[in-house]
């Protein structure tokens, strides 16, 4: 079972639209990020977000934490070509070894068409 | 500031063989990562090290994998041998010293490609 699911998994639009991706758990987080990886590059991150019921904006972008901290959406306004990419979600969990790592989710794969 | 550097960029090579990974952080980080990325899924962490120490090395499967930060600066990340599942994309990251997991800072990757 995934720890993160996001959806959808793929998106396809024209440029100009608007559109909101998803990052769900049944898992409490202390935070949560977004991170962008575009084709042959390491994922670069996009923010943190740590408080339930955050929203941050970057740009075009807005992010929101939920209020129990189990779920994040990422919504992008007026997509451009640029936006193109792999968006992750991705948070602390716990390892076997009782240490600490950062889960990923699987991703939402963006394609803004010009 | 230059970003962490991975090299090769793309491996291919036969099943059997053995093939390693280069990555040198970025300059003052003291924690590195090694990730494996498959198609279609987000990076899975597989050893961290803080300076020279592998402090989480329990995703890595030793049978075949092993890892090294001998003077706590570049790594490197050996497969031996490889096999066709090993196909993927493994991701080096580095993150500064007391900035704790969510600072990390990630290289292009290297593909592996198995045949």
């Amino acid at each position: 079972t995934q720890l993160l699911e996001q959806s959808p998994q793929f998106l396809s639009i024209q440029e100009g639209e608007n559109l909101t991706v998803y990052c769900n758990s049944s898992s409490v987080f202390s935070s949560l990020q977004w991170y962008r990886q575009e084709p042959g590059e390491g994922p670069v991150l996009l923010v943190t977000v740590v408080t339930g019921g955050e929203v941050k904006k970057l740009k075009r972008l807005t992010f929101q934490f939920g209020d129990a901290r189990k779920d994040s959406s990422l919504h992008i306004t007026a997509a451009q070509p640029g936006d193109t990419g792999l968006y992750l979600c991705a948070a602390l969990s716990l390892t076997q070894g009782g240490s600490e790592k950062l889960v990923f989710g699987k991703g939402t794969k963006l394609t803004v068409n010009p | 500031e230059a970003g962490v550097v991975q090299s090769p960029r793309y491996k291919i090579i036969e099943k059997k063989q053995p093939v390693a990974f280069w990555c040198n952080p970025i300059s003052g980080h003291n924690t590195l990562y090694w990730y494996l990325q498959n198609l279609g899924q987000g990076p899975e962490l597989l050893i961290r090290y803080e300076n020279e120490e592998a402090v989480d090395d329990s995703q890595l499967p030793k049978d075949r994998f092993s890892a090294e930060r001998l003077k706590g600066v570049d790594s490197t990340l050996k497969i031996q041998p490889a096999e066709l599942g090993d196909s993927a994309v493994y991701l080096c990251a580095s993150s500064p010293k007391d900035r704790g997991l969510l600072e990390q800072f990630f290289g292009p990757g290297t593909r592996l490609t198995v045949l």
